[in-house]
């Protein structure tokens, strides 16, 4: 059973500060990972998409990796702002099942201060 | 191109009583998924379908059903509504290699 980490739970930095967000899951033989961004209240909005067979991709000051066999994936934000302050959820489809299912972790929770 | 809608965007609920959520989106994708978000527990499937007259259980089905009669459409029912179920509902569709689009949410309260 596919299951989604998503440390820290919370992240507070000063502005202009470079960080780094992490997803684990469980099980390697997924078809593709996804990163969100959730403001209060609101949708999700995506971010950056990579599949399987890809190792980043990248998106102004936001560059996401995956290592499928380490079961990770990064999330950089370059240069962090205040209107960066959301949530950010990571998806993962797919896993030994073989099912194109959406498996997400309960989320970053960050906060860039000004 | 609307995407995917969500209807009705809020609803409460008395215990006991029974509601369908609708789900439509006009993308032509194969696949559509109901999540529900409670607070500190991100998304959780509840259900999802891979394509039209075929349903499957998530994470947390236990409650809920589901019916794809369309390609297009996907509907969450709740037969007799718990507090437990008070939630914000999201509907979201892909296709087999993309990521999924999410729809604007559905504000659930049952009293």
């Amino acid at each position: 059973k596919q299951e989604v980490t998503q440390i820290p739970a919370a992240l507070s930095v000063p502005e202009g500060e470079n960080l780094v967000l992490n997803c684990s899951f469980t099980d390697s033989a997924i078809y593709n990972l996804q990163w969100f961004r959730q403001d209060p209240g609101k949708g999700l909005t995506s971010l950056l998409l990579i599949q399987s067979s890809q190792r980043e991709q990248t998106s102004g000051r936001l560059n996401a990796s995956l290592d499928k066999s380490s079961g990770r994936s990064t999330l950089y934000i370059a240069a962090s702002q205040p209107g960066d302050s959301a949530t950010y959820l990571c998806g993962v489809a797919g896993g030994t099942s073989g099912t194109y299912k959406y498996i997400f972790g309960t989320g970053t929770r960050l906060k860039v201060l000004a | 191109n609307a995407g995917v809608t969500q209807t009705p965007k809020f609803r409460v609920l008395k215990t006991g009583q029974s509601m369908t959520l609708l789900c439509a989106q006009d993308m032509n994708h194969e696949y559509m998924y109901w999540y529900r978000q409670d607070p500190g527990m991100g998304l959780r499937l509840i259900h999802y379908s891979v394509g039209e007259g075929t349903t499957a259980k998530g994470e947390v089905p236990d409650g809920y059903n589901v019916s794809r009669l369309k390609k297009q459409n996907f509907l969450l029912g709740l037969e007799s509504a718990a507090p437990s179920q008070t939630s914000v509902y999201f509907c979201a569709s892909s296709y087999r290699t993309s990521g999924p689009d999410f729809g604007p949410g559905t504000r659930l309260t049952v009293t």
